[in-house]
């Protein structure tokens, strides 16, 4: 059984912290690594798709680093703001067809 | 652009009866999948299609479930006879292809109520 975690579970700043939190998944056969933002009643957004040992990819104040050898990635939020509020997700990609395989997200809650 | 669209976004249904749940992908996106996250838990694939096949179906459960997406229309989810345990929320989601590093969008999803 494919298991995806991540870490933490939830996650309380204050406005201005930057934060990361952590996504593992198996090392083997290794296709994409997905990360998406959700906020509650709206679709899951889109951040990243990592595809590459080493990608390291950046949104604005988000960022996402990948190291498909010991099989993690890390999500950075440079001076969270209230707006970031939200559950992040990471998906791995397990067949190569974007079949994905999702964690059970970090909940984060930015307090001004 | 418009996004993935999923209709209807909240559906009651009695315990017997059938749902039916639609999504129409961004434009230009042939490929669909469904996902279903059940109370409490994450997101879990269900069903991987294109026009007029279906590629994947491995996340289905065997019986009363199916899934289509025709040549013209939307993608339709179908469940038969719903019991309560199919109370869960259904995201659709699209890609413009199979690519391994596509992005996938996902819709706003369907909730679905079984009483």
């Amino acid at each position: 059984i494919l298991n995806v975690e991540q870490s933490p579970q939830s996650l309380h700043v204050q406005e201005g912290d930057s934060t990361n939190f952590t996504c593992s998944f198996p090392s083997s056969n290794f296709y994409a690594l997905h990360w998406y933002r959700w906020e509650t009643a709206k679709s899951p957004e889109a951040l990243f798709v990592m595809t590459l040992n080493g990608d390291e990819k950046k949104k604005g104040r988000i960022s996402a680093t990948l190291n498909t050898k010991e099989g993690y990635s890390y999500l950075y939020i440079k001076g969270s703001q209230p707006e970031d509020s939200a559950t992040y997700l990471c998906a791995f990609d397990m067949a190569g067809f974007q079949k994905l395989v999702f964690g059970t997200g970090t909940r984060l809650l930015v307090s001004p | 652009n418009a996004g993935v669209m999923q209709n209807p976004r909240h559906l009651v249904r009695r315990r017997g009866q059938e749902a039916r749940l639609r999504c129409s992908p961004m434009k230009g996106h042939s490929h669909v999948y469904w996902y279903r996250q059940l109370p409490e838990e994450g997101l879990k694939f269900m069903v991987y299609l294109q026009k007029e096949n279906i590629i994947d179906e491995s996340g289905m459960p065997k019986e009363r479930f199916s899934a289509e997406f025709p040549k013209e229309g939307p993608s339709i989810l179908r469940i038969q006879q719903v019991v309560r345990g199919d109370s869960a929320a259904y995201f659709c989601a699209s890609s413009p292809g199979q690519t391994s590093g596509n992005t996938i969008y996902f819709g706003e999803g369907s909730w679905l109520t079984v009483v």
